[in-house]
C-alpha cells in the first residue's frame, strides 16, 4: 500500500471508446502527477497538478483530457484513442518543493484495441 | 542529449557481490536526486534520495552523488536474488514552465545470479 490509488489496474478499450483513469491519494500531498510508461522509454511526464492547478502539460494530445477536482483526486479522461497509446499509466503526487519525493500508484495497464 | 541517462543493461551480479548502478544528468541546477526500483508489471518504489555531495548509507543502498561532474550512483551491497529488477534514476529540476520537473532515466535492468 503506497498511499497512492489508482483504478482501473487494467484496461481494454475500443478507439471510439471514452473511459476515465482515477487516482487517488491519502499522503496529503498538494501535487499530483500523470506519467506515461511506454515499452524501453523513459517515464513521460503528461500533466502536472499543483493546488489543483494545471501547471504543466507536455504537449499530450487533447484525446488525453485531466481533471483534478481536488487535491486528493485525479482523472485522466480518455476518448478516440490509438493503439500507440496503449502502455502504463501511473499516479504519483508529492508535497511542492524540489527535495520531496514522489510516490507512486500501482498504475493502470491500458490496452487500446 | 538526453536529459537523464542510464545504461539500460542488463546489468548481471553474482548473487552477494556489489551492484553499481550509474546515472547522468544534464541540468546543472538540478537539486535533488532518487532512485527507484521497478519490478516487472509494478510501479516505481522510492528507495533512495540523496540531496548533497557525497555519500548517503541506508541498509545495502548507498547512493553517490557528484555535482560537478553531474553523476549519481546507487551501490547495493551483499546483492540478493531479490533485488532483481530494473532502477530508474530521478532528478528534480525547474521545467521551461517554471514548475518543479521529476524527469526520469530509461532505468537498468539488473539480475542477480544466485
Amino acid at each position: 500500500e503506497t498511499g497512492v490509488t489508482q483504478t482501473p489496474r487494467h484496461l481494454v478499450m475500443g478507439m471510439t471508446n471514452k473511459k476515465s483513469l482515477k487516482c487517488e491519494q491519502h499522503l496529503g500531498h498538494n501535487a499530483m502527477y500523470w506519467y506515461k510508461q511506454s515499452a524501453k522509454k523513459p517515464l513521460e511526464l503528461m500533466f502536472v497538478y499543483s493546488l489543483e492547478e494545471r501547471v504543466e502539460n507536455n504537449s499530450v494530445p487533447s484525446r488525453f483530457s485531466p481533471e483534478c477536482p481536488n487535491s486528493s483526486h485525479l482523472f485522466l479522461h480518455l476518448h478516440t484513442l490509438q493503439p500507440e497509446d496503449s502502455a502504463l499509466y501511473l499516479c504519483a503526487s508529492s508535497q511542492t518543493g524540489l527535495n520531496t519525493e514522489a510516490f507512486f500508484g500501482q498504475g493502470t495497464r491500458l490496452t487500446v484495441v | 542529449q538526453k536529459e537523464v541517462e542510464q545504461n539500460s543493461g542488463p546489468l548481471s551480479v553474482p548473487e552477494g557481490a556489489i551492484a553499481s548502478l550509474n546515472c547522468t544528468y544534464s541540468d546543472r541546477v538540478s537539486q535533488s536526486f532518487f532512485w527507484y526500483r521497478q519490478y516487472s508489471g509494478k510501479s516505481p518504489e522510492l528507495i533512495m534520495s540523496i540531496y548533497s555531495n557525497g555519500d548517503k548509507e541506508d541498509g545495502r543502498f548507498t547512493a553517490q552523488l557528484n555535482k560537478a561532474s553531474q553523476y549519481v550512483s546507487l551501490l547495493i551491497r551483499d546483492s540478493q536474488p531479490s533485488d532483481s529488477a530494473t532502477y530508474l534514476c530521478a532528478v528534480n529540476g525547474i521545467s521551461n514552465f517554471g514548475n518543479e520537473k521529476l524527469t526520469f532515466g530509461t532505468g537498468t535492468r539488473l539480475t542477480i545470479i544466485p
